[in-house]
């Protein structure tokens, strides 16, 4: 049973607009969600990360907003670059505990 | 300055082969991961260790051996390879916390035929 569930698996931009990629979650104890972007041939690195007392973080182009009443977080990229086509994964984790990883969305920035 | 190194980047073996995956870390981190990526299924934990010859269980540890007998260290083993477990497979680390943002690896190929 999927408890960090990223719905699209591609998501396609035009370059210089805005890009939200949604994901949501089931386990209500969790506490802390991070977003990671994985270039082909490459290990993912860390992109981003919201603790579940805020609602909102943001680091230059990247900003995270989290529902918690919804169990929805999202990571919006503003202005979309060429430089960010990549998959995206959502992950979360509960009080210190593991962290699980949503699939993974790809994004494709358009010229 | 390298980080996190993997060995192999490639490698092809056959079903019934003992294989090993080597991962080395020059930042000291306690704690170290293995996870598989899988098309449909993103990045599975398969093993991870908090300290020197401190290992558990992740998501889908059937089938693999870990040990970490140095803090730098974290072999995975496959014990008798199987086609399911072609996959690419990505060690990580964490300095402080489970829970901490990772650091990974650049990845094995892992194809089994």
């Amino acid at each position: 049973d999927q408890q960090v569930k990223q719905n699209s698996p591609s998501l396609s931009v035009q370059e210089g607009r805005i890009s939200i990629l949604n994901c949501d979650y089931t386990n209500s104890m969790f506490d802390y969600f991070l977003w990671y972007k994985k270039y082909p041939a490459e290990g993912p690195t860390f992109l981003i990360s919201i603790s579940s007392i805020k609602d909102k973080n943001e680091d230059g182009r990247f900003t995270v907003f989290l529902n918690k009443s919804a169990k929805h977080l999202s990571l919006h990229i503003v202005p979309s670059q060429p430089g960010d086509s990549a998959v995206y994964f959502c992950a979360a984790s509960e009080r210190n505990d593991k962290i699980i990883f949503g699939k993974g969305t790809r994004l494709h920035i358009l010229p | 300055d390298a980080g996190i190194t993997q060995s192999p980047r490639y490698k092809i073996t056959e079903t019934g082969r003992q294989v090993t995956l080597m991962c080395h870390q020059t930042w000291s981190h306690s704690y170290m991961f293995w996870y598989r990526q899988d098309l449909g299924h993103g990045l599975r934990l398969i093993y991870y260790s908090a300290a020197a010859d401190i290992t558990d269980k992740g998501e889908v540890p059937d089938g693999y051996v870990v040990s970490r007998s140095k803090t730098e260290n974290f072999p995975l083993t496959l014990e008798s390879a199987t086609r399911s477990q072609t996959s690419v497979y990505f060690c990580a680390t964490a300095d402080r916390a489970l829970n901490q943002p990772q650091h990974f690896g650049d990845g094995t190929r892992l194809s089994i035929l």
